[in-house]
């Protein structure tokens, strides 16, 4: 079965500098998660998205900024990159509008690890 | 607000022990739980879940049961094997597409040969 692709797998970058980070759900899913996951912490909710509108906003820096697109691929997109940004993001995804609890579950992708030097 | 947690690892066992990993849960309204597990170097993979009060999701045979009254989750395996060695995270949601994840802290465990 298809799963939530995500690229680049690993991405290093010097401060200030901006990164892009992309996310292609399961097909038919209709919702896009992003999370950040610091060394040895648990994931943070960062943003969702709904059949390509901002749904929920959690964590995420207003640096950060994040869109879903007609394809429902997610772009994740990062700028004046700080030390602290050094993490492995994930994302996931969902299909929501059956209204099922099947359905509901996130599925991850392999995650996007970002170093920042 | 709602959050999840978990008993602190890591947690060490030998092949074939017994494992139970404490989860509870506050929460405003009624959740969908979830346990996610993590090997080294790779990312979240759902292991079970359960959508209401007594529901009991089990996989792999790991077992939970969703426990509204005393609002745990905790995570059971008879047998442990070696391969199981990885980061556990017990999470929360609610329906909809508002529905984000909230995790624990997540448990370490290891087991010896």
């Amino acid at each position: 079965a298809a799963g939530v692709i995500q690229s680049p797998r690993h991405l290093i970058k010097e401060k200030r500098e901006t990164a892009t980070l992309k996310c292609y759900p399961i097909p038919r899913h209709d919702t896009v998660y992003w999370y950040q996951q610091g060394p040895g912490q648990d994931p943070q909710f960062l943003i969702s998205f709904y059949e390509k509108m901002q749904s929920d906003k959690g964590s995420i820096p207003d640096r950060f900024s994040a869109q879903q697109f007609s394809d429902y691929h997610s772009e994740l997109n990062m700028s004046s990159l700080e030390l602290g940004d050094s993490a492995l993001y994930f994302c996931a995804s969902s299909l929501e509008s059956s209204g099922g609890d099947v359905e509901e579950t996130q599925y991850f992708g392999p995650g996007t690890r970002l170093l920042v030097l | 607000g709602d959050s999840v947690t978990q008993m602190e690892g890591p947690v060490t066992l030998s092949e074939e022990a017994f494992l139970t990993i404490n989860c509870t849960y506050t929460a405003t309204g009624y959740p969908s739980l979830f346990w996610y597990v993590q090997y080294p170097g790779e990312g979240l993979q759902l292991l079970l879940k359960a959508t209401k009060a007594d529901d009991k999701g089990s996989n792999k045979g790991f077992e939970a049961t969703y426990r509204k009254e005393t609002t745990s989750f905790h995570l059971e395996k008879g047998s442990v094997q070696v391969s199981d060695s990885a980061v556990y995270f017990c999470a929360l949601r609610y329906g909809g597409s508002q529905g984000n994840l909230i995790f624990g802290k997540g448990t370490k465990l290891s087991v010896k040969p």
